[in-house]
């Protein structure tokens, strides 16, 4: 297993501004991933972060909008530029620690106004 | 397009067995089957993983047919505490970097447990 810390748990921002979210692992881990969540909807996958390569983005998503870093094996970041309303969900990072199982942070929800 | 098909919602009584079934017709051979668990303000947590036939760990069991195409979340007796939202997950394997892994989410079941 993995625990994973997300930051911040929350925030509300102004349309326009870019928010950074942290994502920590209590391990070394190759895959991490950033998805999107809608309140009461599934997950969407907004990139795949490996440690050593660029973030692969899955379509409608992209890297301008959704800078990614993995600086190490415990860390990644995402970011929300340039934000809008449609912004506003909650995103949440997680670990593949096996094949095709894998451990989730707590979330960020993030309301754009 | 492949995707993952389940009920949106379903009732059940404490110390019942509950199955959610998910449909995923278009399962590639190379692909899992993972089911979620996810109750509000928290990340889905992992429940049970299978590719084939039966598994069973200490909180559920996993009902896959030969054909791959459907798959049966069984949770044994549930209480009051297993409600939540359950998401069934068909995904392929790593194939290395630069290459877009294959996620399919279903919506989610919302399993709702009265006492």
């Amino acid at each position: 297993s993995a625990v994973i810390s997300q930051k911040p748990s929350r925030d509300i921002c102004q349309r326009g501004t870019s928010l950074t979210i942290q994502c920590q692992v209590d391990s070394q881990v190759t895959m991490m991933f950033w998805y999107r969540q809608q309140p009461g909807q599934s997950l969407t996958l907004i990139a795949t972060a490996n440690q050593g390569s660029e973030a692969t983005y899955e379509s409608g998503f992209v890297i301008d909008k959704f800078p990614i870093s993995r600086p190490n094996l415990t860390f990644s970041t995402l970011t929300v530029s340039n934000m809008s309303p449609e912004d506003s969900s909650i995103y949440l990072c997680s670990v593949e620690v096996q094949e095709n199982i894998q451990y989730f942070g707590a979330g960020t929800r993030l309301s754009v106004l | 397009l492949a995707k993952t098909t389940q009920p949106i919602s379903m009732d059940s009584y404490e110390g019942q067995e509950v199955n959610i079934t998910c449909s995923h017709n278009n399962i590639a051979t190379n692909d899992y089957i993972t089911w979620y668990q996810q109750f509000p303000s928290q990340g889905p947590r992992f429940i049970i993983q299978g590719y084939k036939t039966k598994v069973t760990n200490e909180v559920a069991s996993l009902f896959i047919p030969a054909d791959r195409k459907s798959s049966t979340l069984s949770l044994p007796r549930v209480s009051l505490s297993d409600t939540a939202v359950y998401y069934c997950l068909v995904g392929d394997r790593f194939l290395g970097a630069g290459n877009n892994r294959k996620l399919i989410w279903g919506l989610g079941t919302s399993l709702a447990v009265n006492p």
